[in-house]
C-alpha cells in the first residue's frame, strides 16, 4: 500500500526557534498533501493544502508567515514552524492523496509531536 | 455549513458487536472514509464508501445510505485492540475531506 514517512517523530525546541518538518511518500508521486495539526483529545484540524510546484493554500486562521509549507517535488513536502512557541505544542500529521487510488483518500504520515518549551 | 456529527464516545464489551453513526451535511459528496486513530498515532484508513449499502472488510462493515446523509460503521466480536478513535470524514465537491470530531471506542473485558 501507500506508505507515508515523516520526519522527525519528536522534536523539542526552545520558543523563537524554527522547526522543519518534512513528509515523504515513499512509493507513490503525491501531486496533493495535506497538513494536519492535533491538539490532544480533538480531531485532526486541516492547516492547509499542498500542491507540487504551487503555493499552498492555507485554511482560515493559519498564518501561512509562520507555518511555511514547501512543496517542492512529487514525494516530499516540509512544514517550518517559525519563531515557535509554546502554544505551538501539537502534533503534526502530514497526509498524501495518491492520484491512482480512490479519490480523495489519504495516506497519513505517523506524525511528529513538537514541544516547544 | 458542513457539518460531520458522530458520538464522543461509546463503551462496548470484549467480543460484542458495536455500530458506530454518522451524519453528515457537505456541500458536494464524493465518499465517505472511516478512519481508526489509536492514541498518539496518525490516522490508519478503513474504509471507503460512494454508493449506498454496505461493505464489508472481515470484522469491520461500514454501511453509506446518501439520501439520508448517513453512515455507519460497525465492529463485530471486538478486541481490546479495537479501543481507539473513530474518523468519519467526507470528501466535498472539491475532493477535501471534512472530519468528525472522531468517537472514543472504549472496550470493556
Amino acid at each position: 500500500g501507500a506508505v507515508v514517512s515523516q520526519h522527525p517523530s519528536r522534536v523539542i525546541c526552545k520558543s523563537g526557534t524554527s522547526v522543519k518538518i518534512e513528509c515523504r511518500s515513499l512509493d507513490f508521486q503525491a501531486t496533493t498533501m495535506f497538513w494536519y495539526r492535533q491538539f490532544p483529545k480533538q480531531s485532526l484540524m486541516l492547516m492547509a493544502t499542498s500542491n507540487e510546484g504551487s503555493k499552498a493554500t492555507y485554511e482560515q486562521g493559519v498564518e501561512k508567515d509562520k507555518f511555511l509549507i514547501n512543496h517542492a517535488s512529487l514525494t516530499l513536502s516540509t512544514l517550518t514552524v517559525t519563531s515557535a512557541h509554546p502554544e505551538d505544542s501539537s502534533f503534526y500529521i502530514c497526509s498524501a492523496r495518491d492520484p491512482g487510488r480512490e479519490v480523495g483518500e489519504q495516506y497519513f504520515g505517523p506524525g511528529t509531536r513538537l514541544t516547544v518549551t | 455549513g458542513q457539518n460531520i456529527d458522530q458520538p464522543t464516545e461509546m463503551t462496548a464489551t470484549e467480543g460484542a458487536i458495536v455500530q458506530i453513526n454518522c451524519t453528515y451535511q457537505t456541500s458536494g459528496f464524493n465518499g465517505l472514509f472511516w478512519y481508526q486513530q489509536h492514541a498518539g498515532e496518525a490516522p490508519t484508513f478503513l474504509s471507503y464508501n460512494v454508493l449506498d449499502g454496505l461493505e464489508e472488510k472481515g470484522r469491520f462493515s461500514s454501511f453509506l445510505s446518501r439520501s439520508k446523509g448517513y453512515s455507519y460503521l460497525l465492529l463485530k466480536e471486538l478486541q481490546m485492540k479495537d479501543s481507539a478513535s473513530y474518523l468519519c470524514a467526507v470528501s466535498d465537491s472539491n475532493y477535501q475531506l471534512i472530519w468528525g470530531a472522531g468517537t472514543k471506542l472504549i472496550i470493556k473485558p
